[in-house]
């Protein structure tokens, strides 16, 4: 099963435009992550942040945290069309197992 | 480092056969973890192993197993396959004293005819 929802279930926005991607979980967690899938190949890691954190940047991204209302939201500033991809988020429970979200699809027109 | 590397790339077997499937991970690494991911049901976990033994296992019916040999190489097994076996089988390498994400694998395509 999968933790939670992610909004909006697919993005389309102009090279260097923002990207904002949403993802609300059920339960408490440790941390969550956010990764990058292109093209139903195997998934990169972007980003971890821990539940006592709020938000954390990598690069162009940014990701925030909302513990009390259990979501988070990435953002990918000045984006690509490098960045199209499925982008996930996961939230990390016991026996180091990963919850998935449903993922969020993204192309960047050039 | 060499990244986590899965074998075969891309499988077709019938239904009722039976399929194996292997994952090196990240030198060092000794958590490896099995992800199924399909259309309809997305990524779900199918089981962790640590150091050989399975710390944790996902809501998959007994016809799928896995193990971990003592340089940390995982393979799974599917017996029996059905139609709705057919996915992207991922598997992930970590080190669980580090909190970081994990290291995919590229990934086996598995289709059930």
């Amino acid at each position: 099963s999968q933790q939670g929802e992610e909004d909006p279930q697919a993005l389309s926005i102009q090279e260097g435009e923002n990207a904002t991607m949403n993802c609300s979980y059920k339960t408490s967690i440790n941390n969550l992550q956010w990764y990058r899938q292109n093209s139903g190949r195997g998934l990169v890691h972007l980003i971890l942040i821990r539940s006592n954190e709020r938000e954390k940047h990598s690069g162009r991204l940014r990701v925030t945290l909302d513990t009390s209302k259990k979501s988070s939201s990435l953002l990918i500033t000045a984006s690509r069309a490098a960045d199209t991809a499925s982008y996930f988020c996961a939230t990390e429970e016991y026996g180091n197992k990963l919850v998935f979200g449903a993922g969020t699809i993204l192309r960047v027109k050039s | 480092k060499a990244g986590v590397t899965q074998t075969p790339r891309y499988l077709i077997k019938t239904r009722g056969q039976q399929v194996t499937l292997s994952c090196s991970p990240i030198s060092g690494h000794r958590s490896v973890s099995w992800y199924q991911q399909t259309p309809g049901q997305g990524l779900q976990f199918l089981f962790e192993y640590f150091s050989e033994t399975q710390r944790n296992k996902g809501n998959f019916p007994g016809r799928f197993s896995g193990r971990q040999f003592s340089n940390s190489r995982s393979e799974m097994n599917v017996s029996t396959l059905e139609l709705g076996d057919s996915a992207l089988y991922l598997c992930a390498s970590s080190d669980p004293g580090l909190l970081t994400g994990r290291y995919f694998g590229p990934g086996t395509r598995l289709t059930v005819l």
